[in-house]
């Protein structure tokens, strides 16, 4: 029983680049999202989704895609990568909306 | 921008001694949640707290709501040097299933 897997833990892109950051959980959690946490700014949601098939926009989603085709996997795609997306990603998920999130370890990226 | 906002945003005291962190909000909510994280590390799930319940417990916290002023308090009694962490109450928008994250507390126990 892994919980919540990020892949890969770190990365260094340069800008105009694209990327898929991997969240994988095997707990068939149907609430799953992404949020991003900068120095001093505590964490913003990027996307969300409530099932597969489902998601939705967060707080910050411009320049990030996503996708939930199984219950299990919940990808964030950056489509051409700037400085500005320099940050730790973290994604989490939760039985149901309302309820506690696991969260990954994160993903560090770094855009050069 | 931000749903929650902690306060303080640091926080400094002695082992032994308890903490108290508050969070403050601007909408309606099902319900609040507390977090911590140790330095680089992923969020962990401390409590979470309906919009119908006023206090809560588990263990050495104790958590309270007041939805008529937004806010939330975190009580750690008896701290310890491994409660060293920041601190983060998360809020979702009633009627949406946005989880919102407020800007931390940085607790730190002195041994």
């Amino acid at each position: 029983n892994a919980g919540v897997t990020q892949t890969p833990k770190f990365q260094v892109l340069k800008t105009g680049q694209s990327m898929t950051l991997q969240c994988a959980q095997d707990m068939n959690h149907e609430y799953m999202s992404w949020y991003r946490q900068d120095p001093g700014m505590g964490l913003r949601l990027i996307h969300y989704s409530v099932g597969a098939g489902i998601t939705d926009q967060g707080e910050v989603p411009n320049g990030y895609n996503v996708s939930r085709s199984t219950t299990e996997d919940f990808p964030l795609r950056l489509l051409s990568a700037a400085p500005s997306q320099t940050s730790v990603y973290f994604c989490a998920t939760a039985d149901r909306p309302n309820y506690g999130y696991t969260f990954g370890s994160g993903t560090r990226l770094t855009v050069v | 921008s931000q749903q929650g906002e902690e306060d303080p945003q640091a926080l400094s005291i002695q082992e032994g001694e308890n903490a108290t962190m508050n969070c403050s909000y601007k909408t309606s909510i099902n319900n609040l949640q507390w977090y911590r994280q140790n330095s680089g590390r992923g969020l962990v799930h401390l409590i979470l707290i309906r919009s119908n319940e006023r206090e809560k417990h588990s263990g050495r916290l104790r958590v309270t709501l007041d939805t008529s002023k937004k806010s939330s308090s975190l009580l750690i009694t008896a701290s310890r040097a491994a409660d060293t962490a920041s601190y983060f109450c998360a809020t979702d928008k009633a009627g949406t299933y946005k989880y919102i994250f407020g800007t931390g507390t940085r607790l730190k126990v002195l041994a």
